[in-house]
């Protein structure tokens, strides 16, 4: 199975701050990869996918990078609804598997 | 738009079966090389993959569920549905429906997801 680690598990943040978020696979995933956010009790929503490309509606501020075993998400200038849990997914291979979540908290 | 909808029992008791239904709006499950999917998230946790199903009717699960899940479709209904076997408490969590892109392969859609309780 494909490990992905995240880090950090959450931040504190305040609006207009620039947020990174990191993913590494446990092996090459090309860039097989997609971002999700996830506000509470409600489903996941797909940010990105194929690493660096943006999902349709999801707003300019947020980016994602890299190929192979690292990736980033980034969002250059926090706003309130952003606040929330991001998750990566690799989607290289079966078993699919997450990252842990990171939480971007309210500073 | 495509919309997908959980439905079945919140709560089971231990050792039963849990038996959940995704009916999709909005499109055909038959869509060419559309996949569909069940996650789950224990209260308070991360996502967990449970398995996925081919229009076709191919699955594909996670290891460490795999001899306790079986999902299918059932393309008359334009539905697909998840059995897990044998639950525990371990086995409490929300449960997620979603459609796997067919070009990006990541989860594009989601239901909104239901509780499902394990207890006696």
């Amino acid at each position: 199975d494909i490990q992905m680690t995240q880090s950090p598990s959450s931040v504190s943040a305040s609006v207009g701050d620039r947020v990174t978020i990191t993913c590494r696979a446990s092996q090459g995933i090309s860039n097989w990869l997609g971002w999700y956010q996830q506000k509470p009790g409600k489903a996941p929503k797909l940010l990105m996918y194929a690493a660096s490309s943006l999902q349709s509606g999801v707003p300019s501020r947020f980016s994602g990078s890299g190929s192979g075993t690292d990736f980033t998400l980034t969002i250059s200038s926090l706003q309130p609804e952003d606040f929330a849990t991001y998750y990566c997914q690799q989607t290289h291979s079966f078993p699919l598997t997450f990252g842990g979540g990171t939480r971007v908290e309210i500073k | 738009q495509l919309q997908l909808q959980e439905s079945g029992p919140g709560l089971v008791k231990p050792s039963e079966t849990l038996s959940l239904t995704c009916t999709v709006s909005g499109g055909s499950i038959s869509s060419s090389s559309s996949y569909w999917g069940w996650i789950r998230q224990p209260p308070g946790k991360g996502l967990e993959w449970i398995g996925s199903v081919y229009y076709s009717g191919s699955t594909y699960y996670n290891p460490s569920l795999k001899s306790r899940v079986t999902i299918a479709v059932d393309t008359s209904m334009n539905q697909f549905s998840l059995k897990l076997s044998s639950v525990t408490a371990a086995d409490t969590a929300v449960y997620y429906c979603a459609r796997r892109s067919p070009t990006t392969w990541d989860f594009d859609y989601w239901g909104q997801g239901t509780l499902v309780t394990v207890s006696s």
